[in-house]
C-alpha cells in the first residue's frame, strides 16, 4: 500500500530534550516535506527536499533540522524543543515538484507536546 | 511570496444543501490550485484541482472555479452529507520552479443532520 508513515504518532516531551520525528515513503517520490499545523494557523512549511541530499527552508524553520540521506526517509529534528514548538507535524511527498506539480501525500501527523 | 487568504473559518450547513469555500491569492504567476480534505484525526488528502488553463472543474458533487484576473478560487459542494464534514484547505503555487505550495488557513465545515 502507497503510503508516508510517521513515527511516532504523539510524544510528549520536556524542553530542551533532543527528539527526532521520522517520515518514510514507498513511492519513491523525490519531493518531501515537512508542515505543522495549528489552530488558526493552517499548514506551514517548516522545511522541504527536492531530492537526496537537496533540503531547502520552508516559512518556519526556527528550532528544526532535517536530512534527506535516501530518497524514502526524510526525518525532522529538534535539537532542543521548545514548549511554542508544540503542535501536530505532517510529513508529505509529492512524486515532483515545479514542472511535475502534483499530489502530496500525507502522513497521518505527529502530535508534539513540549512542556 | 504567495500568501493565500480563505474564507470562511467555519461553515455550517444543513444536510443537502451547498457549501461554498473563498480563496484569493497574491501571486499573478501561481497556476495551479489544489483543495485539500482533513477528516480528524489523519494527514490532509487532495480532493481536486484546478490549473490555470481552465476555469471550472467538477467531479461528481464537487467543483472548483477559478478566476485569475480576480486572483480568487472556490471549492462548490453540492448535495453536502455528513461525511463532507472536515476541515478543508486550498492551496495555490506555481507549476515551475522551486516554488512551494502554499496552503491557506483552513475551513472547518459541519454538515448537520
Amino acid at each position: 500500500e502507497a503510503q508516508v508513515t510517521q513515527n511516532p504518532r504523539y510524544l510528549i516531551t520536556v524542553t530542551g530534550k533532543k527528539l527526532t520525528v521520522t517520515c518514510s515513503q514507498n513511492m519513491n517520490h523525490e519531493y518531501m516535506s515537512w508542515y505543522r499545523q495549528d489552530p488558526g494557523l493552517g499548514l506551514r512549511q517548516i522545511y522541504y527536499s527536492m531530492n537526496v541530499e537537496a533540503t531547502d527552508k520552508g516559512d518556519v524553520p526556527e528550532g528544526y533540522k532535517v536530512s534527506r540521506k535516501e530518497k524514502r526517509n526524510f526525518p525532522l529534528i529538534l535539537e532542543s524543543p521548545s514548549p511554542n514548538q508544540t503542535s501536530l507535524y505532517f510529513c508529505a511527498s509529492s512524486l515532483g515538484q515545479g514542472v511535475n506539480t502534483g499530489e502530496l501525500f500525507f502522513g497521518e501527523g505527529s502530535r508534539l507536546t513540549v512542556l | 511570496g504567495e500568501n493565500v487568504e480563505q474564507h470562511p473559518s467555519t461553515l455550517s450547513v444543513q444536510e443537502g444543501d451547498s457549501a461554498v469555500i473563498k480563496c484569493t491569492y497574491s501571486d499573478s504567476a501561481s497556476n495551479y490550485f489544489p483543495w485539500y480534505k482533513q477528516e480528524l484525526g489523519k494527514g490532509p488528502q487532495l480532493i481536486i484541482d484546478i490549473r490555470s488553463n481552465v476555469g471550472e472543474k467538477k467531479d461528481q458533487r464537487i467543483a472548483v472555479t477559478l478566476n485569475k484576473t480576480a486572483k480568487h478560487f472556490s471549492l462548490h459542494i453540492t448535495e453536502t452529507q455528513p461525511e463532507d464534514s472536515a476541515v478543508y484547505f486550498c492551496a495555490a503555487s506555481r507549476s515551475w520552479g522551486n516554488t512551494p505550495l502554499v496552503f491557506g488557513k483552513g475551513t472547518r465545515l459541519s454538515v448537520i443532520a
